[in-house]
């Protein structure tokens, strides 16, 4: 079944204590991006990968790191969590040249 | 930059109704693509309907269709014959030629029996 995977659903950390969501596509799409979504905000774009080892910032990629070593997977890096970064995080990807997305299931991220 | 605007923050209609969600963006290119998406309260991102903007015909699936006006930059969603499993968060959402895409702040529908 095609589709993208995210670990973990659910987090509850501390602040400051370093994390990583992971992310991982079957459908080997060369883009990939993360976002986050907030009440009345939408969902904004944190970071995005048009192919190995090419990333890129979106709107919101303070305190956020990410890496693309192989095409499959795409990790969310937070170094240093902090409150502001609770949230609802989504991974998605695409083939280049599709403008069509697809979305991961939704990490729902705790800082506290 | 570009922007999406979703103008109603919640949205209400009877079962079996018709309903219309507004979305308007701005942008300087000719060439994009425009979405619905429906989020459930499983949160599931899911794609309803797809615009591409240089296609003058109307997207339609199903009972979900949109009015798009490219001159006014306007791209609503008409859901017909409204169904208790429509109740959900939907964004409007932009992209062009790769580049991330950009979503309206949503409206939340609410399906009344």
């Amino acid at each position: 079944e095609a589709q993208v995977t995210q670990n973990p659903r659910y987090l509850i950390t501390v602040t400051g204590k370093k994390l990583t969501v992971t992310c991982s596509q079957n459908m080997n799409h060369e883009y990939m991006s993360w976002y986050r979504q907030d009440p009345g905000l939408g969902l904004r774009q944190i970071y995005y990968s048009m192919n190995v080892e090419v990333t890129d910032k979106g709107d919101v990629p303070e305190g956020y790191k990410v890496s693309r070593k192989e095409k499959r997977n795409f990790p969310l890096i937070l170094e240093s969590p902090s409150p502001n970064q609770t949230s609802l995080y989504f991974c998605a990807s695409s083939r280049l040249g599709d403008n069509e997305q697809f979305f991961g299931p939704g990490t729902r991220l705790t800082v506290l | 930059a570009q922007t999406v605007t979703q103008s109603q923050p919640e949205m209400s209609v009877q079962e079996a109704e018709t309903v219309t969600l507004s979305c308007t963006y701005d942008t300087s290119e000719s060439d994009y693509y425009l979405f619905w998406y429906k989020q459930p309260p499983s949160r599931q991102m899911i794609l309803v309907i797809r615009q591409e903007a240089y296609k003058q015909q109307n997207a339609t699936e199903n009972r979900f269709s949109v009015n798009f006006q490219k001159a006014a930059k306007s791209f609503s969603l008409k859901i017909s014959d409204s169904q208790l499993g429509d109740a959900a968060m939907y964004f409007c959402a932009y992209r062009y030629n790769n580049n991330d895409m950009r979503f309206g702040a949503g409206t939340r529908l609410t399906v009344k029996p």
